[in-house]
């Protein structure tokens, strides 16, 4: 079935752009997912990105799909200190049921 | 309130206790789950529904049952509690797979 894998740590400095990266198994995975958990909180969709598209951007954020290497990656600009969080990588697997990664933790440094 | 809400926020239990985790939506969505978050394991489906009356396994079953008989409402009961079921507890809805997920605010439980 779908494997979904990510890093567990990443640190960054204030400012700079994060880059938290994500691989899956199945492609035949339609729609990829980014979600944000602050401390103490739920699971918060943060954005989305079909198979058919390479990238996505939103803001802050940029979404890029590589369908070849199954890699997905999310790059936050100007990280604040705002963004620290847990943010999961999420794929929907052929039975439409989302497989989750482990979560990485941005780590901001001043 | 419109939104998912679970309760309690906090509970601690003694091995072998039965344990009820509520959960409450008020968007009439069809489905709801039920994952618990552990360190390095990120999420892990306990069970699923796809309607009232309607449950399914997730990846991590066993020791935990679900019921629901209204659209609304998708309890997790762990019948008798162990030490390895203390976790974070999250229960998500959505309108559709594939729909983005709306959780709740977790429950924390340790089984002593």
């Amino acid at each position: 079935g779908e494997d979904v894998e990510q890093s567990l740590f990443l640190s960054v400095r204030e400012g700079d752009s994060s880059v938290i990266n994500c691989t899956y198994t199945d492609s035949s995975s339609t729609y990829l997912y980014w979600y944000k958990q602050e401390p103490g909180a739920g699971l918060q969709l943060l954005t989305y990105i079909f198979s058919n598209m390479d990238m996505k951007q939103d803001q802050r954020l940029t979404v890029l799909l590589n369908k070849k290497d199954k890699h997905l990656s999310l790059r936050i600009a100007d990280t604040q200190t705002g963004d620290s969080a847990i943010y999961f990588c999420a794929a929907l697997d052929s039975n439409y049921q989302l497989i989750w990664g482990a979560g990485t933790k941005l780590i901001i440094k001043p | 309130d419109a939104g998912i809400t679970q309760s309690p926020r906090y509970k601690i239990t003694e091995t072998g206790r039965q344990v009820t985790l509520m959960c409450h939506q008020t968007w009439s969505h069809s489905y709801m789950f039920w994952y618990r978050q552990d360190l390095g394991h990120g999420l892990r489906l306990i069970y699923y529904s796809a309607a009232a009356d309607i449950t399914d396994k997730g990846e991590v079953p066993d020791g935990y049952v679900v019921s629901r008989s209204k659209t609304e409402n998708f309890p997790l009961t762990l019948e008798s509690a162990t030490r390895s079921q203390t976790s974070v507890y999250f229960c998500a809805s959505t309108l559709g797979m594939g729909n983005e997920q709306f959780f709740g605010p977790g429950t924390r439980l340790t089984v002593l």
